[in-house]
């Protein structure tokens, strides 16, 4: 069964690094996204992605974030300037159509340091 | 603003008791309902979803849910819980009007099931 994958599993930065997460969606998914999840806290959702641009991001997403889908395959989330309160699981998510279920990849554990 | 209350934060139940799970949600026009799990240290997976239809819809591992929209809620049962039954649930509502497909997620409630 095709499944969203994220790499690394766990990442530890510095405050004032950047960092670049990457996911691959399922290959004939349409709609990606972003979210992540504080921990003990709910996931909450940072940004859309159709047709190559941003359909939709959460005031979380500040200009200190920026999405990429650099081929047609992967998709990723950068982080310019990484801060503490960053520290979070991002979790990838790709659906096949806007209005439908979204599959979720295993996270990428964020720490900065 | 659509949001989504799961109002346990925490429930135990013993193994092969009967569980429920609640969720209430607050949305506009007919919302697109979900329930996903997470196991520690993994990913979310689906439950099951509610997009029109039948208000009683089932899911993977033996687990159902019924949208009750007089009630605004989509709570989770499973009849008989098993000891892997142990995780995180979220009910998460979306899309969130015209063009917007966020999912907003529930705070979440954690299961923890005696032998």
């Amino acid at each position: 069964e095709p499944e969203v994958t994220q790499t690394p599993s766990h990442q530890v930065t510095q405050m004032g690094q950047e960092v670049i997460l990457r996911c691959v969606p399922i290959s004939n998914h349409l709609y990606f996204y972003w979210y992540r999840q504080i921990l003990g806290q709910k996931v909450e959702f940072l940004v859309s992605f159709y047709n190559n641009e941003i359909s939709e991001k959460s005031e979380i997403f500040d200009d200190q974030f920026s999405v990429e889908r650099p081929d047609g395959s992967n998709f990723t989330l950068k982080i310019r300037s990484t801060k503490l309160e960053d520290s979070a699981m991002y979790f990838c998510a790709s659906s096949p159509m806007g209005a439908n279920e979204q599959f979720f990849g295993p996270g990428t554990r964020l720490t900065v340091l | 603003a659509q949001s989504v209350t799961q109002p346990d934060i925490h429930i135990t139940v013993s193994e092969g008791a009967s569980l429920e799970l609640r969720c209430n949600y607050s949305y506009g026009a007919t919302p697109y309902l979900f329930w996903y799990v997470q196991s520690p240290g993994q990913g979310l997976q689906l439950l099951l979803k509610y997009f029109s239809g039948d208000t009683l819809v089932q899911g993977i591992k033996g687990f159902e849910a019924e949208f009750k929209r007089s009630q605004s809620s989509f709570n989770l049962r499973k009849p008989s819980v098993h000891w892997s039954d142990a995780a995180e649930y979220f009910c998460a509502v979306g899309p969130s009007g015209a063009g917007s497909y966020q999912l907003t997620f529930g705070k979440g409630t954690k299961l923890s099931v005696i032998p």
